[in-house]
């Protein structure tokens, strides 16, 4: 699998934007690029994916770099109950089935 | 949707007995994944099943580790000789088959302390 790699932990102001990068230089055309949480004491969950293009759903938009070697998760106003530990995973197209964790990054909000 | 559901929660045992986990993933599911969580680390991959079939084991699955999901239902996991080593979160998860951007979902762990 392509691996990604992530600062180990950030901070940010409650309702401030927060940008998570993820470098991925080794991904490939049909790697897909996931972003899940994990809050304290639960198990991970789903924030985000894509491709190619900029992505935004109801929890954080992703951008994507034009040449995919990196990506940046983007939380538009960080809450308290955003923090977390936020995971940057590349995954096939293909025969690929499950997802590999790296260490993430620890996110910190502060009032 | 109740989500996928992991049990029990906690489990403290000594070293050398066996300890089985159980997962019952979201209705419909046909993957069904296991992972293994220790503190300050990312989850590990252990095994997956698609229906009953188990497709692929990791090599951290030793031989005193042993998953089942016999109706493509419910899964088990299985420790047998417990080891202080096996103290961690184990992780279950489930999703459809496989299609890019299908969200697999994760219970809450299963908490295993060995002593």
């Amino acid at each position: 699998d392509a691996k990604t790699t992530q600062p180990n932990s950030m901070e940010s102001n409650e309702e401030e934007p927060v940008h998570l990068p993820c470098n991925h230089s080794t991904i490939s055309g049909t790697d897909y690029i996931h972003w899940y949480r994990q809050l304290p004491s639960q198990g991970p969950e789903y924030v985000i994916h894509g491709l190619t293009s900029n992505v935004n759903n109801r929890m954080a938009s992703l951008a994507i770099a034009e040449d995919r070697k990196s990506s940046t998760l983007i939380l538009h106003r960080a809450t308290l109950r955003d923090a977390a530990v936020y995971y940057c995973i590349l995954s096939y197209t293909g025969t690929a089935s499950k997802l590999t964790f790296g260490t993430g990054t620890r996110l910190q909000v502060t009032l | 949707d109740t989500g996928v559901s992991q049990n029990p929660r906690h489990k403290i045992t000594k070293r050398g007995q066996n300890v089985t986990f159980r997962c019952d993933p979201i209705s419909e599911h046909n993957r069904l994944y296991w992972y293994r969580q220790t503190l300050g680390q990312g989850p590990e991959f252990l095994t997956y099943f698609q229906n009953e079939a188990q497709l692929e084991k990791s090599r951290l699955l030793s031989d005193r580790f042993s998953a089942e999901r016999p109706k493509g239902s419910f899964s088990t996991l299985e420790i047998q000789r417990t080891e202080q080593g096996d103290s961690a979160m184990y992780l279950c998860a489930s999703s459809l088959n496989w299609v890019v951007g299908n969200t697999i979902y994760f219970g809450e762990g299963s908490w295993l302390t060995v002593v």
